[in-house]
């Protein structure tokens, strides 16, 4: 069993939905959370980022953190096709290597 | 502020040779990180430098090596290569405190024939 687990999808939604990102994770040590969008041949791009549980927001992005049920999610507002890329989950302990999901394409139509 | 910056871009390499890649972290960033991306893999950690001294490092063969110059750019070097290494190596750089975010470059993309 992988320590991250990501569907890798693909998921297609129609321009405007909302859109809903999952990982689940068997490390109760994780502490640190990320997002990151990665865009064909190009290098992963931060989005969110987060420690232990809770929410956050950044514009039309939310993410989520419930520690609990080793769960993280990242809700997408509003999507547009700008959005179509691949959203990788990530985390890490203190100064631990960060360990990624497969990631999730997702693609958003017009 | 320029981002992390890798050279190559792209690479084809034969069988049997070897070959380095090179980071050059955001200024001021002390940890590099380098990871092999691949469709069916995804992102496999391979290891991290922080002030010259390798700090973590995940489950590669020994073919696998790196370093770590005081000015914090970094260099990998995979020998004798195989077709199984044909994939996209990506550098990252934090500032290296205890969950700092890593921001990553644009990759390598290596293709063994």
């Amino acid at each position: 069993q992988k320590e991250v687990e990501q569907d890798p999808g693909p998921l297609s939604v129609p321009e405007g939905a909302i859109v809903s990102l999952n990982c689940t994770y068997s490390n109760s040590a994780f502490q640190y959370f990320m997002w990151y969008r990665q865009y064909s041949r190009k290098g992963p791009e931060l989005l969110m980022y987060t420690y232990s549980s809770g929410n956050k927001e950044d514009g039309r992005f939310t993410a989520q953190v419930d520690k609990s049920s080793k769960y993280i999610s990242l809700f997408i507002r509003d999507s547009q096709p700008s959005d179509s890329a691949t959203y990788l989950c990530a985390m890490k302990r203190s100064y631990q290597k960060v360990t990624f999901g497969i990631g999730t394409k997702l693609q958003v139509i017009p | 502020k320029a981002g992390v910056t890798q050279t190559p871009r792209y690479l084809i390499k034969t069988r049997g040779q070897q070959v380095t890649l090179s980071c050059s972290p955001i200024s001021g960033h002390r940890s590099v990180s380098w990871y092999q991306q691949t469709p069916g893999q995804g992102l496999q950690f391979l290891f991290e430098y922080f002030s010259e001294t390798q700090r973590n490092k995940g489950n590669f063969p020994g073919r696998f090596s790196g370093r770590q110059f005081s000015n914090s750019r970094s260099e990998m070097n995979v020998s004798t290569l195989e077709l199984g290494d044909s994939a996209l190596y990506l550098c990252a750089s934090s500032l290296a405190g205890a969950g700092t975010e890593a921001f990553f470059g644009q990759g390598t993309r290596l293709t063994v024939v």
